[in-house]
């Protein structure tokens, strides 16, 4: 156990829907990371949060937004949700954020748009 | 372009034989390097990471990895394979950014 949480494990929903993924850190952690784990894509970084702030940006799409709470929670909101959006969805926590933090990863959650 | 190849999709090793699983990388200079491990349903968990110094790093579960700056890899060995280290595996590359290999999907036959 990483130490992360993530919730819910499982969602399916519609094309055209919209979902809200929440992460816990590990405790003491001020840094959250997001990643999607998809069969064409691989594992990919979408976005990096550091204290509140936003730190570093990959491959997320327009559709998709993120933020960190002053608890240090994240959420990701995925919308207008196409069946491509389907796949695991990560997220890891660190320390502070620096280059050789490491990240610790929850169990992900399972998005499946039908 | 960064980019991760691990050229090997699927490995079946026989338990007690020894493991070797390849991963090469591109990126603009020399990155941090990790490998992790997923079992299915779980998350990816740290095995091990190179930042500097000593090229052969330790990790967890009796694994190593030697970083060859020449060749641009950081394979993943364990000397005797268990049952319990049927997993995917996944060397990434990078700094808060990780880049992901495609993975190595690693079968124990007994």
């Amino acid at each position: 156990d990483s130490g992360v949480t993530q919730t819910p494990k499982h969602l399916i929903t519609a094309t055209g829907q919209r979902v809200t993924l929440r992460c816990s850190p590990r405790s003491g952690d001020l840094s959250v990371y997001w990643y999607q784990q998809s069969l064409d894509q691989g594992l990919q970084f979408l976005i990096q949060y550091y204290n509140g702030e936003e730190r570093a940006k990959g491959n997320i799409l327009e559709r998709f937004s993120a933020q960190q709470f002053p608890d240090l929670h994240s959420e990701l909101n995925l919308s207008s949700l196409e069946l491509g959006d389907s796949a695991l969805y990560f997220c890891a926590s660190s320390a502070d954020g620096q280059h050789t933090d490491t990240q610790y990863f929850g169990p992900g959650t399972r998005l499946t748009v039908l | 372009a960064q980019s991760v190849t691990q050229p090997d999709i699927h490995i079946t090793v026989s338990e007690g034989a020894s493991l070797e699983l390849r991963c090469n990388y591109s990126y603009g200079a020399t990155p941090y390097l990790f490998w992790y491990v997923q079992s299915p349903g779980q998350g990816l968990q740290l095995l091990l990471k190179y930042f500097s110094g000593d090229t052969l790093v330790q990790g967890i579960k009796g694994f190593e990895a030697e970083f060859k700056r020449s060749q641009s890899s950081f394979n993943l060995r364990k000397p005797s394979v268990h049952w319990s280290d049927a997993a995917e595996y996944f060397c990434a590359v990078g700094f808060q950014k990780l880049v992901f290999g495609t993975g190595t999907r690693l079968l124990v036959s007994p």
